[in-house]
């Protein structure tokens, strides 16, 4: 039972215009929520992340947006550069304070940025 | 700055063997996590140790698995009598106590494949 889900397994966009990555999840005693990125041959970093009193976190040409209602969060990246291009995963934690790398990751979303 | 190191990078075995992955953090980093990653999946939480204590350990983690980070530096992670179930790629990531929560920083990953 997948608790961080991203339903997309692949998004290709025109360099310049915005990605945009969704992640829905399912565990409402999630309180942190993080985006990682990964290319081939490589461990994944991190991107940028969310406490669940926020509703949004920019970083950059990076913003994170949250839903608790929905219980859906996005990642907007403006504008796309062909760098960006990796797959990105999305993870969340209910252990904020704890460990706070439990994180459960959802299977990823495979962007291509093409020039 | 040195970062997360594994080894091997890549492991063939035969079923019902042993292996045993090793993972170097970075230096000044007191904790330690093992995921598990299978072809299009992402990363699952396996065990986390905080300096030498291993303080959690996911479901996942059959009695096959065992982890050790003896001095708090090193880890490794031995898995006895390989089934082909356990053919993935092992991360080793690490953290600071005092580090912004969630952030992994993983390592490049030990590929094992069961024949």
């Amino acid at each position: 039972d997948q608790q961080v889900k991203q339903n997309s397994p692949s998004l290709s966009v025109q360099e310049g215009r915005i990605s945009i990555l969704n992640c829905d999840y399912t565990n409402s005693m999630f309180d942190y929520f993080l985006w990682y990125k990964k290319y081939p041959a490589e461990g994944p970093t991190f991107l940028i992340s969310i406490s669940s009193i926020k509703d949004k976190n920019e970083d950059g040409r990076f913003t994170v947006f949250l839903n608790k209602s929905a219980k859906h969060l996005s990642l907007h990246i403006v504008p796309s550069q062909p760098g960006d291009s990796a797959v990105y995963f999305c993870a969340a934690s209910q252990d904020y304070g704890g460990s706070q790398g439990n994180l459960i990751f959802g299977k990823g979303t495979k962007l291509s940025v093409k020039p | 700055d040195t970062g997360v190191s594994q080894d091997p990078r890549h492991k063939i075995t035969k079923r019902g063997q042993n292996v045993t992955f090793r993972c170097d953090p970075i230096s000044e980093h007191n904790r330690l996590y093992w995921y598990r990653q299978t072809l299009g999946q992402g990363p699952e939480f396996l065990t986390y140790f905080q300096n030498e204590a291993q303080l959690e350990k996911s479901r996942l983690l059959s009695d096959r698995f065992s982890a050790e980070r003896p001095k708090g530096s090193f880890s490794t992670l031995e898995i006895q009598r390989t089934e082909q179930g356990d053919s993935a790629m092992y991360l080793c990531a690490s953290s600071r106590i005092n580090g912004r929560t969630g952030e992994l920083f993983f390592g490049e990953g030990s590929r094992l494949t069961v024949l």
